[in-house]
């Protein structure tokens, strides 16, 4: 199994909704992380995930929260978004925490918020 | 802080010329340089990378050229077809403060390939 997979496809929610994303690969990858995506813009780092662990949060709002459960499993749980949160959430996973190494990607969460 | 500027911005080419898209970053500590292929909808699918190490690699119509002294980096495909028609995004991969990896994006090419 060679790639990142996200769910839903597509989210609509208000701004007092508690919603979650969920992002899964089965490559063995050790680092694991999550970008935003406006239209026409490169993808944005918020959080990185290396060995389960949280190395990297790139002053996120504290209405975003990441959750790494085991190592092919990686979660972000959205409390009272505003709606320039809406965007295109990407997942990705990289074989190495430590090192500079490919990362692959999946094909995004596109989120509306009214 | 780290910065990678990507040109053009957009690109337009007849079938079956080439294209060129150049990077330039400026942490010198980058070591590893890839280059991702978005279309519409879609995540970035990672087309071809380089590492610091080496200065030339090609894979069929795509190649990347790299020049570690001038911190520049391009891509190139030739004989371009419809469906290279796409954004391409650069990115420079190189150590942060807390021991972990992670890339600096370019601004993104929107490549069309005119039939």
């Amino acid at each position: 199994d060679t790639e990142v997979t996200q769910t839903p496809k597509h989210l609509v929610m208000g701004m007092t909704n508690k919603k979650s994303l969920k992002c899964e690969q089965h490559m063995g990858h050790r680092a694991m992380y999550w970008y935003k995506q406006k239209a026409k813009k490169p993808p944005e780092l918020m959080f990185v995930y290396s060995y389960e662990k949280l190395s990297i949060n790139e002053s996120v709002p504290s209405r975003f929260s990441p959750e790494c459960p085991n190592s092919s499993l990686l979660n972000l749980h959205l409390h009272a978004l505003q709606p320039e949160d809406s965007a295109l959430y990407l997942c990705a996973s990289s074989p190495s925490g430590t090192g500079a190494y490919e990362q692959y990607f999946g094909p995004g969460t596109r989120l509306t918020v009214t | 802080g780290e910065n990678v500027e990507q040109h053009p911005s957009t690109l337009s080419v007849q079938e079956g010329d080439s294209a060129v898209i150049k990077c330039t970053y400026s942490d010198s500590a980058s070591n590893y340089f890839p280059w991702y292929k978005q279309e519409l909808g879609k995540g970035p699918q990672l087309i071809i990378d380089i590492r610091s190490n080496v200065g030339e690699k090609k894979d069929q119509r795509i190649a990347v050229t790299l020049n570690k002294t001038a911190k520049h980096f391009s891509l190139h495909i030739t004989e371009t077809q419809p469906e290279d028609s796409a954004v391409y995004f650069c990115a420079a991969m190189g150590p942060t403060t807390s021991g972990t990896y992670k890339y600096i994006f370019g601004t993104g090419t929107r490549l069309k390939v005119l039939a």
